[in-house]
């Protein structure tokens, strides 16, 4: 079965230009969540969605990042305009049904470099 | 503030030793445990849970051990072998509302062969 799927794998991109992060959940999973993995902070949750639903984005940094998830097959993680700050490893997971004691199913992750 | 807490960054452990990864939490509300393995260039990967009402829960050479009046979670593995060098996260949730997990900052365990 194919797991989480994230694009692209490694993104070097220019400060203030815009970046845009895909995932592709595991078919019938309802539930999906962006992570940001830092040395200094570890994972943090930026934002989940229940049935395409946004429930909780109060781990979103700023105004800079946004996410959409326009079915269930896909979402976006956006980052516009981006900073050196923003530089980490993005994680896509995805579960099935919307209960905590579930386990999440990770993509391998985004590798992100803003010079 | 951290309410997940892996206070060692780094352990090594020799081959077919007793690893014993340890978890510390703030939040009395958390009631549902994970423990997440995790390899370079690759996503975390589920390894085991458990939930409030338990004090132990046994996978094969993954045990999780909670004590909730200390608030403090182990993984123990046992024997160790060299496949399980990774960094592992602890994990917690809650389902009073709140559906997300809050992970540590993870421990690097390195197998000597």
């Amino acid at each position: 079965d194919a797991g989480v799927i994230q694009s692209p794998r490694h993104e070097v991109t220019e400060m203030g230009q815009e970046v845009t992060l895909r995932c592709k959940p595991i078919s019938g999973h309802n539930s999906l969540f962006w992570y940001r993995q830092t040395m200094m902070r570890g994972l943090e949750l930026l934002i989940y969605f229940n049935n395409n639903v946004p429930i909780d984005d109060s781990g979103m940094p700023e105004d800079r990042f946004s996410a959409k998830m326009p079915n269930a097959s896909f979402s976006t993680l956006k980052i516009q305009p981006s900073e050196p700050r923003d530089s980490a490893v993005y994680f896509c997971a995805s579960r099935k049904g919307t209960l905590s004691n579930q386990p999440q199913h990770f993509g391998d992750g985004t590798r992100l470099s803003i010079l | 503030d951290q309410q997940v807490k892996q206070n060692s960054p780094s352990l090594s452990v020799q081959e077919g030793r007793i690893s014993i990864l340890n978890c510390d939490y703030t939040n009395s509300m958390f009631d549902y445990f994970l423990w997440y393995k995790k390899y370079p260039a690759e996503g975390p990967t589920f390894l085991i849970s458990i939930s409030s009402i338990k004090d132990k829960n046994e996978d094969g050479r993954f045990t999780v051990f909670l004590n909730k009046s200390a608030k403090h979670l182990s993984l123990h593995i046992v024997p160790s072998q060299p496949g399980d060098s990774a960094v592992y996260f602890c994990a917690a949730s809650s389902n009073f509302g709140n559906e997300k997990l809050t992970f540590g900052t993870g421990t690097r365990l390195t197998i000597i062969p």
